[in-house]
């Protein structure tokens, strides 16, 4: 399985702050199509993930921009500037490029 | 819009097999992708597998062969089974539509004990 290493487990910030969230996969995420499979979710208390980034750096629908994504290979980076109290939660790394799909750890976003 | 509804017993003993439907409003399970995932208490989160538009099923070797998902096209429902549950099955399950998981249900917490 491809073992996905997202850091850190846990991010204090400060409102409008800027915060990184890095995910990093045992082998390289680049598919035979030529597509690379990496997305970010975000799970607020009490809701079900969803979706944030698709493909490394697609911003979902109403998804502000002040998120972003970026990296290749098997280094991936999730950026969020100007952090509102609403980005709270636990953020997740997701490889569908191969099987098993495999999900990172999880990175818990909360105030400082 | 789509809607994903998970629905299933809440408790499950040890040894016994959790089942769970997946009800799908506003989107036909014959296009797509729909998979199952559950978290553990924790953050630990597992890919289960799929079925696809077609029918044809994907699960995670970790599951062996305890898994099954299958589907109900007239219902527009899918179904997980998984059996020989032990405690490490306790989780939250989610029903999500793939491949990309844009949509997922609510997710119902199963708890598997005696």
């Amino acid at each position: 399985d491809v073992l996905m290493t997202q850091t850190p487990v846990s991010l204090p910030v400060s409102l409008g702050g800027q915060v990184s969230i890095s995910c990093r996969s045992s082998q390289s995420l680049v598919h035979s199509d030529g597509n690379t499979y990496l997305h970010w979710y975000l799970q607020k208390p009490g809701q079900s993930p969803q979706l944030l980034i698709y493909r490394v750096s697609n911003r979902f629908s109403g998804v502000p921009d002040r998120f972003s994504g970026s990296g290749s290979g098997t280094d991936f980076t999730l950026k969020i500037s100007r952090v509102e109290p609403e980005d709270l939660g636990v953020y997740y790394c997701l490889q569908s490029t191969h099987f098993p799909y495999t999900f990172g750890a999880g990175t818990k976003l909360e105030l400082k | 819009e789509v809607q994903l509804q998970e629905s299933g017993p809440g408790l499950v003993k040890p040894s016994q097999s959790l089942s769970l439907t997946c009800s799908v409003t506003g989107y036909s399970i014959t296009s797509n992708y729909w998979g199952w995932i559950r978290k553990f208490p924790g953050n630990k989160m597992e890919w289960m597998g799929y079925i696809s538009y077609s029918g044809s099923t994907s699960y995670n070797p970790s599951l062996k062969s305890r898994i099954s998902i299958t589907r109900d096209t007239s219902k527009n429902q899918f179904f997980l089974q998984l059996n020989s549950v032990t405690t490490e099955d306790t989780a939250t399950y989610y029903c999500a539509r793939g491949p990309v998981y844009y949509y997922w249900g609510q997710g119902v917490m199963v708890t598997v004990s005696s």
